[in-house]
């Protein structure tokens, strides 16, 4: 079953507070993502991974961290929430072998920041 | 700057008419345009996409039309129904940074019956 899960799906912080947001997916996909999205901005890209512990910074990094020490699992770490994190993140996963590869994305998960 | 520009925000067509989505691009080394189909609460997903040494991809009532020199693109459904109702995102990749897919801003599309 070809799946990407994304916990929790809903999640309010206070500022300040630290949050953490998991992502797994049973495809053994190679290269997994995280998006945020917002209201008229589209999908932003925050970090993207290759493989265990092959992170890279996306479009917009700042004020994010990652985790990868399993393939099948993508965390991402906010230290210090603050109310612009308030949105809903997107995991994603695929193949890496080539371009143009389909991105399986999971159901988001929906922070906000109080 | 956008990379990749879809060029409204949203659209509304009644049942059974053609919806026509637009895209643009300005990274000439592009070379590979997926459409991703959003419903509500859900993740995107992959529609149907398209490689710059084609200039049409068909796949059911759905189909792209690509101008590689004027670096738009172009998203036809045919026969909208209310279950195409979704936001529809206009991508793109190169070779040179595998799987790393610039998106535009989304199109909202609304069918009504």
């Amino acid at each position: 079953d070809m799946k990407v899960t994304q916990m929790p799906r809903y999640l309010i912080k206070r500022m300040g507070e630290n949050v953490l947001l998991e992502c797994g997916q049973d495809m053994s996909h190679e290269t997994m993502y995280w998006y945020r999205q917002d209201p008229g901005l589209g999908l932003q890209l925050i970090y993207i991974s290759y493989d265990v512990d092959s992170n890279s910074e996306g479009d917009i990094p700042k004020g994010y961290r990652v985790s990868r020490k399993k393939r099948e699992h993508f965390s991402l770490i906010l230290d210090s929430a603050k109310t612009n994190q308030t949105s809903v993140y997107f995991c994603a996963s695929s193949f890496r072998d080539r371009a143009g590869n389909t991105l399986y994305f999971g159901e988001g998960s929906r922070l906000i920041v109080v | 700057q956008q990379q990749v520009r879809q060029s409204s925000q949203s659209l509304t067509v009644w049942e059974g008419e053609t919806a026509i989505l637009n895209c643009s691009y300005e990274n000439s080394a592009f070379d590979y345009f997926p459409w991703y189909q959003q419903f509500p609460g859900e993740g995107p997903a992959l529609l149907i996409a398209i490689r710059s040494v084609s200039d049409k991809k068909e796949d059911g009532r759905f189909t792209i039309f690509f101008n590689k020199r004027e670096k738009n693109l172009s998203l036809h459904i045919k026969d909208s129904q209310p279950g195409d109702s979704a936001t529809y995102f206009c991508a793109a990749s190169g070779t040179q940074v595998v799987g790393q897919l610039t998106f535009g801003r989304g199109t909202r599309l609304q069918v009504y019956a």
